[in-house]
């Protein structure tokens, strides 16, 4: 399968714990993003990075959460010291972003339950 | 916060009818797509439309960039059982003005067999 893998699928955390989600791209996409989910809701958007630059961060993300692309391949969502409200389905999605035609490619998604 | 308003937020129809839903926005948006998402899923791109007033097709579905570029439809003709799910849109600014999607807050397509 050559599409965006999420892991984990499932995320069961108590509050104040740390957890870190991971997102594989699609091969050679250059853009990654990072969206929120809550019930009933359309995805919101986090963060995304550009290879390994993080180019924009929206203000739904606190200084609890971190997101990484190390080698502009792979990323890593952490959120520390979770909260219940952080209960959400986090999507990943990747793009070819210079074609003038960017078109963004989601995976399955974490659904984390913080209890 | 959300900008797109999507209707209806619901839908339940008979297999065989058609459907027909829409988005609006306050604001332009150079990039519309459509995404359909089942329940655990992410959501599958369906349609994605470039141009101000492209009319777009992919198999039963058909959808509109629209001219103002503040809104966009979506239609699905002779609907089946597997049309069931939420359907969302999406508008994106573009390259050099930000390359978040914004979503509206779906539609869910209930299909009676």
């Amino acid at each position: 399968d050559t599409g965006v893998s999420q892991d984990p699928r499932h995320k069961i955390t108590k509050r104040g714990q740390n957890v870190t989600f991971r997102c594989d791209p699609i091969s050679e996409h250059n853009r990654l993003y990072w969206y929120r989910q809550t019930l009933g809701q359309g995805p919101e958007f986090l963060t995304y990075f550009q290879n390994e630059a993080q180019l924009e961060k929206s203000r739904l993300l606190s200084d609890r959460f971190s997101a990484e692309r190390p080698k502009g391949s792979f990323s890593t969502l952490e959120i520390q010291r979770t909260e219940q409200g952080d209960s959400a389905m986090y999507l990943c999605a990747s793009s070819l972003g210079n074609s003038g035609k960017e078109t963004q490619y989601f995976g399955p998604g974490t659904r984390l339950l913080v209890l | 916060g959300q900008q797109l308003n999507q209707s209806p937020q619901s839908m339940f129809i008979q297999e065989g009818e058609d459907v027909s839903m829409n988005c609006t926005s306050s604001s332009i948006f150079n990039t519309w797509l459509w995404y359909k998402q089942d329940p655990g899923e992410g959501p599958v791109l369906l349609i994605a439309l470039y141009k101000a007033g492209e009319l777009t097709s992919n198999g039963r579905l058909t959808a509109q960039f629209g001219i103002t570029r503040k809104d966009s439809f979506l239609n699905i003709s002779a609907s089946i059982p597997s049309d069931v799910g939420i359907y969302f849109c999406a508008g994106q600014l573009g390259d050099f003005s930000g390359s978040r999607l914004t979503f509206g807050e779906g539609t869910q397509l209930t299909v009676n067999p």
